[in-house]
């Protein structure tokens, strides 16, 4: 079945430092990606977005290329904020349907 | 605010108990998703409807069950309770059933903690 393996964290950095967090997939067909970010005590709430080979999507700063021979959408930030501290979620959505498949989450700690 | 409203915040039961949770979506939204986020399971789709209608199953459990009513709103319904679903439960929205409708991912509600004593 579809599965989405997400970099295992915590990660902490300090502010101002360049973010690589990985996520892989496996899914049959053409999948749309995601990444998530969830803040403490809060939903999910939809960071960014991808729906077909070589897009990159991109919000506040975060960006993420869809890679299909890879199977990979690593998510960057070349800067990131304290306000940036938060649980991020790499997701698929299979085919034509639009239940989610997560990874694990991320739990991101940026230190002052 | 997202627009998704979930009720209540929080929950606490004991063993054996049935609970019903609610969720309203997003205005215009016609499609209800819950997940359950679980410390060991992670975040797991549990079951889709779409304007009354189930669309798609997950993970769910025999003793969870779900609707959508014609106003929309859906609730969750878990029963027999054991400790392992203590857990947080997030209903999602989107205007559509299929990728093809809604390119834009869901919405997000806030979330019901289940704790189950």
């Amino acid at each position: 079945g579809d599965s989405v393996t997400q970099m295992e964290g915590p990660v902490t950095l300090s502010e101002e430092a360049f973010l690589t967090i990985n996520c892989t997939y496996t899914a049959t067909g053409y999948p749309s990606l995601f990444w998530y970010v969830q803040y403490p005590g809060e939903g999910l709430q939809l960071l960014l977005k991808a729906t077909k080979a070589d897009d990159k999507g991109s919000n506040k700063g975060f960006e993420a290329t869809y890679r299909k021979e890879t199977t990979s959408f690593h998510l960057e930030k070349g800067s990131v904020q304290v306000s940036d501290s938060a649980v991020y979620f790499c997701a698929l959505a299979p085919g034509s349907a639009r239940q989610l498949t997560f990874g694990s989450g991320t739990q991101l700690t940026v230190l002052p | 605010d997202s627009g998704v409203t979930q009720t209540p915040k929080h929950l606490i039961t004991a063993t054996g108990q049935r609970v019903t949770l609610r969720c309203s979506p997003r205005s215009g939204d016609l499609s209800v998703y819950w997940y359950q986020q679980s410390l060991d399971q992670g975040l797991q789709f549990l079951i889709q409807y779409y304007n009354g209608e189930e669309r798609a199953k997950g993970n769910i459990l025999e003793r969870f069950s779900a609707q959508q009513f014609p106003d929309l709103h859906s609730e969750l319904n878990l029963s027999s309770l054991e400790l392992g679903d203590s857990a947080l439960y997030f209903c999602a929205s989107s205007v559509g059933a299929g990728r093809g409708q809604d390119n834009y991912g869901y919405t997000f509600g806030s979330g019901t903690r289940l704790t189950v004593v």
